[in-house]
């Protein structure tokens, strides 16, 4: 139940072009959904994240969508650009945990130019 | 302002050996928890410390432990080192009473 599954494992897309990661979880007392972007020999950098008291989030080329009822919830990166190359985590935390991050597997992004 | 920051950056290990790795948190922020981040998988966690205090602990051995200094400043010692145990380790600090975590380069660990 702790578990967040996220796919796709690699992704490759044409600059300009839209990249979508899609997450999922079980555990209905999470409250907190961030995703980070890692890139190779650094550590994960916090991009944006959504409480599911709302159903999407935008910053940027960078939008989260959230589904409560179907316990998902999912990344688009707008314009996608060779620099977005990296691989991405989603996560879900809750409070009665201390906002532990329970991570997905990853997807690594390839952008080609 | 600086980030959290962590030290070393790599380190060679043998097995049997043990290790402590060090973490300053960013500026301001009260709460360290530590992740290990196998190649190609997503970070796991390992615990957390508060107050001086170990607050949440992951699904790891005892072989793993820490320590949080009056600085707000943390350790993480593994005993009896297993090649398994070669990881990217992360520390990541934020405030209590918030959810944002914010982490820093990662100590690359490699044990032979």
């Amino acid at each position: 139940q702790q578990q967040v599954k996220q796919s796709p494992q690699s992704l490759i897309v044409q600059k300009g072009g839209i990249s979508i990661i899609n997450c999922a979880y079980e555990n209905t007392a999470f409250d907190y959904f961030p995703w980070y972007q890692q890139f190779p020999g650094k550590g994960p950098a916090l991009l944006i994240a959504i409480r599911p008291d709302v159903s999407e989030k935008k910053e940027g080329r960078f939008t989260i969508s959230f589904n409560k009822s179907a316990k998902q919830f999912s990344l688009h990166i707008m314009d996608s650009q060779p620099g977005d190359s990296a691989t991405y985590f989603c996560a879900a935390s809750e409070m009665d945990s201390s906002y532990k991050l329970i991570f997905g597997s990853g997807t690594r992004l390839l952008v080609r130019p | 302002d600086a980030g959290v920051t962590q030290s070393p950056t790599h380190l060679i290990k043998t097995r049997g050996q043990q290790v402590t790795l060090r973490c300053s948190p960013k500026s301001g922020h009260d709460t360290v928890s530590w992740y290990q981040q196998a190649l190609g998988q997503g970070p796991q966690f390992i615990f957390q410390y508060y107050e001086e205090e170990e607050r949440q602990r992951g699904n790891f051995p005892d072989r793993f432990s820490g320590h949080q200094f009056p600085n707000y400043s943390s350790e993480l010692n593994v005993n009896a080192l297993l090649l398994g145990d070669s990881a990217l380790y992360l520390c990541a600090s934020s405030l209590v009473s918030s959810t944002e975590a914010f982490f820093g380069q990662g100590t690359r660990l490699t044990v032979v």
